[in-house]
């Protein structure tokens, strides 16, 4: 089945820097891509989500980056601020399920 | 606003005991999900279904079983707790293929002891 890796774990920016976090998925016929972010003590808010149509997607400070050739997928987050601390997860569907598949998590941590 | 609302928020119980975590969407979504929350391990997929009646198994279902007897509700039940099923268990809704977003509840915390 669908194996999704994600990394780092762990990350702490500094306020105003950038924050990059990959995942690397198995299965080539993946066709739905979803970033999600989790406050402390709450349920997984979806952030961003793309078909495997589309290669770049920027919305209110983040950029997610998809290549489906390498099997990536990726969030860079620009001008970090503390209020972006959180855990973000990536997740993964196919074309003809409902299944999804989280990532492991990055703990994002945002200094003043 | 997408509401899933879960109970109980915490649970303690004792080794070899039945537990019941309920969910309840007013989504009308037919797709549901129960996943647990371990660190290392992220999000791991328990239990869904697709629509009242049914029920699916996902990457970890051993030691529980999934209810659907409604649109609306998904329980997950543990007929013989163990040490090992404590973590954080989230509940989610969803409208189905390629629809996107998933809505979860607050977690359902369950310590066995």
């Amino acid at each position: 089945g669908e194996q999704v890796e994600q990394r780092p774990p762990h990350l702490s920016v500094r306020e105003g820097d950038s924050a990059f976090i990959i995942c690397t998925y198995t299965d080539s016929a993946t066709a739905y891509f979803y970033w999600y972010k989790q406050e402390p003590g709450a349920g997984l808010q979806l952030l961003m989500s793309v078909f495997s149509n589309v290669d770049r997607k920027e919305e209110q400070g983040l950029t997610v980056l998809l290549n489906k050739k390498d099997k990536r997928l990726s969030l860079n987050l620009t001008a970090a601020h503390p209020g972006d601390s959180a855990v973000y997860f990536c997740a993964v569907s196919g074309p003809n399920t409902n299944k999804v598949v989280f990532g492991t998590g990055t703990r994002l941590q945002v200094l003043p | 606003e997408a509401a899933v609302t879960q109970s109980p928020r915490n649970k303690v119980a004792v080794t070899g005991g039945k537990v019941t975590l309920s969910c309840n969407q007013t989504n009308n979504h037919n797709n549901m999900y129960w996943y647990r929350q371990d660190t290392g391990h992220g999000l791991r997929l328990i239990h869904y279904s697709y629509g009242a009646g049914s029920t699916e198994k996902g990457d970890i279902p051993d030691g529980y079983k999934a209810s659907r007897p409604s649109q609306e509700n998904f329980s997950l039940i543990l007929e013989l707790a163990t040490p090992s099923q404590t973590s954080v268990y989230f509940c989610a809704s969803g409208g189905g293929t390629g629809t996107g977003q998933l809505y979860f509840g607050e977690g359902s915390k369950l310590t066995v002891l």
